[in-house]
């Protein structure tokens, strides 16, 4: 079974600061990707970012970056120089190949960030 | 492209009524599948459908059906709704193969009274 924990359930940042959103899985599969999903107030899901597991270079996109540890299985997000719109639900994603591309979610880290 | 719609966005139902979600994407994607949203669970999958036709059960499929007539289109049912069904419901679609990202429509807030 594949199982996806975010530890975080809130999380608070001043503006132009970092932050790491932590997530942590379980699987016994070797080829997967993982995502990070934000959802602000208006509900609709924006895919942030991706990582393909057999890739070992950490992926980016603009001032969001992970961390991906595979031995460990944890895939941290890290926001540099926060803004007020990055203020949402920030939600890890596992999809395992050749199943369908069917998604398991962690519970959800709600980011506030403060001016 | 309208990309994922959803229909209704809000809708309150009284326990035992029934009612049908509508989804419709218009990027010719293999895949849909149907979510509910709880506070502190994340999004859990109900049912998919891998294609015109087919349908299949995800993690909490019970008290919910499913259709797939159109590649388009992909309809959740509730019955018999209950309390328990209160949540928000997503609906997504993607390409089958390597393009893997998952497009998600806007939520449908119910409430079941």
């Amino acid at each position: 079974a594949q199982t996806v924990t975010q530890s975080q359930p809130e999380m608070s940042v001043q503006e132009a600061e970092t932050v790491t959103l932590s997530c942590t899985y379980d699987t016994s599969e070797n080829n997967y990707y993982l995502f990070w999903y934000k959802q602000p107030p208006s509900r609709q899901m924006i895919l942030v970012i991706r990582q393909e597991a057999y890739k070992q270079q950490n992926a980016t996109e603009n001032r969001f970056s992970v961390n991906f540890q595979k031995a460990a299985k944890s895939f941290s997000l890290k926001i540099s120089d926060s803004q007020l719109g990055d203020t949402a639900m920030y939600f890890c994603a596992f999809m395992t190949y050749n199943n369908f591309n069917k998604f398991y979610f962690g519970s959800g880290t709600k980011l506030n960030v403060k001016p | 492209n309208a990309g994922v719609t959803q229909t209704p966005k809000f809708r309150v139902l009284k326990t035992g009524q029934s009612m049908t979600l509508l989804c419709a994407q218009d990027m010719n994607h293999e895949y849909m599948y149907w979510y509910r949203q709880d506070p502190g669970m994340g999004l859990r999958l109900i049912h998919y459908s891998v294609g015109e036709g087919t349908t299949a059960k995800g993690e909490v499929p019970d008290g919910y059906n499913v259709s797939r007539l159109k590649k388009q289109n992909f309809l959740l049912g509730l019955e018999s709704a209950a309390p328990s069904q209160t949540s928000v419901y997503f609906c997504a679609s993607s390409f089958a193969g390597v393009k893997v990202e998952q497009f998600f429509g806007p939520g449908t807030r119910l409430t079941v009274l």
